[in-house]
């Protein structure tokens, strides 16, 4: 059983760029959910994907958007990067109706 | 609104002392508890969780946690620590109605004295 991956494992942008990073869920899964964890905080939920729809936003400007594909893999987009979403991007994945995620490593992004 | 408070930032134990770390949430109803644990570099790792029934939760490298409704704590002990388990450990909050949305607090750093 393969678990959550993430890619790339770490990524370097300026200011104004745009980013997409990706997660591949744990066989099995059908939700991904996405989180934002800056230096010595906890992570900050951003939303979720179930059946390629949005289910459940956190407090996320939408320049962070995502999408869910058929394989249930997703995809985190930032647009118009700041400095401040430097951080440690996790993704999570589970079953509907479960009441377990499994995290990934995450990707750390760098915005300069 | 939903929130997750752990009070100490950083904590050091001995090796094979025993272990304490404090979390209090704030929430209209009973939700979902957590506790993670994130070693350096790496995702989150769930130690244990709660959602009804015992109010005494075993979870897995020896931890366990109490609910306790009437202080709204859901405290994370174990009785011998190892150096391994040096860490950080979250503390986490979800809804009854989705237990995907995950609510953090900003966890405790755990350092173990040799």
């Amino acid at each position: 059983e393969t678990g959550v991956t993430q890619s790339p494992t770490h990524l370097i942008k300026t200011r104004g760029q745009q980013v997409t990073l990706r997660c591949s869920s744990q066989s099995g899964h059908n939700t991904v959910s996405w989180y934002q964890q800056a230096l010595g905080q906890g992570p900050q939920f951003i939303f979720q994907y179930y059946r390629e729809e949005e289910n459940g936003r956190g407090n996320f400007p939408p320049r962070f958007s995502g999408l869910q594909f058929p394989n249930y893999s997703s995809e985190l987009n930032v647009n118009a990067l700041e400095l401040d979403d430097s951080a440690l991007y996790l993704c999570a994945s589970s079953f509907a109706g479960d009441n377990e995620q499994f995290f990934g490593p995450g990707t750390r992004l760098t915005v300069l | 609104a939903q929130s997750v408070t752990q009070p100490d930032i950083h904590i050091t134990v001995s090796e094979g002392a025993s272990l304490e770390l404090r979390c209090n949430y704030s929430y209209g109803a009973t939700p979902y508890l957590f506790w993670y644990v994130q070693s350096p570099g790496q995702g989150l790792q769930l130690l244990l969780k709660y959602f009804s029934g015992d109010t005494l939760v075993q979870g897995i490298k020896g931890f366990e946690a109490e609910f306790k409704r009437s202080q709204s704590s859901f405290n994370l002990r174990k009785p011998s620590v190892h150096w391994s388990d040096a860490a950080e450990y979250f503390c986490a909050v979800a809804p009854y109605s989705s237990a995907s949305k995950i609510i953090f607090g900003s966890g405790t750093r755990l350092s173990i004295r040799p």
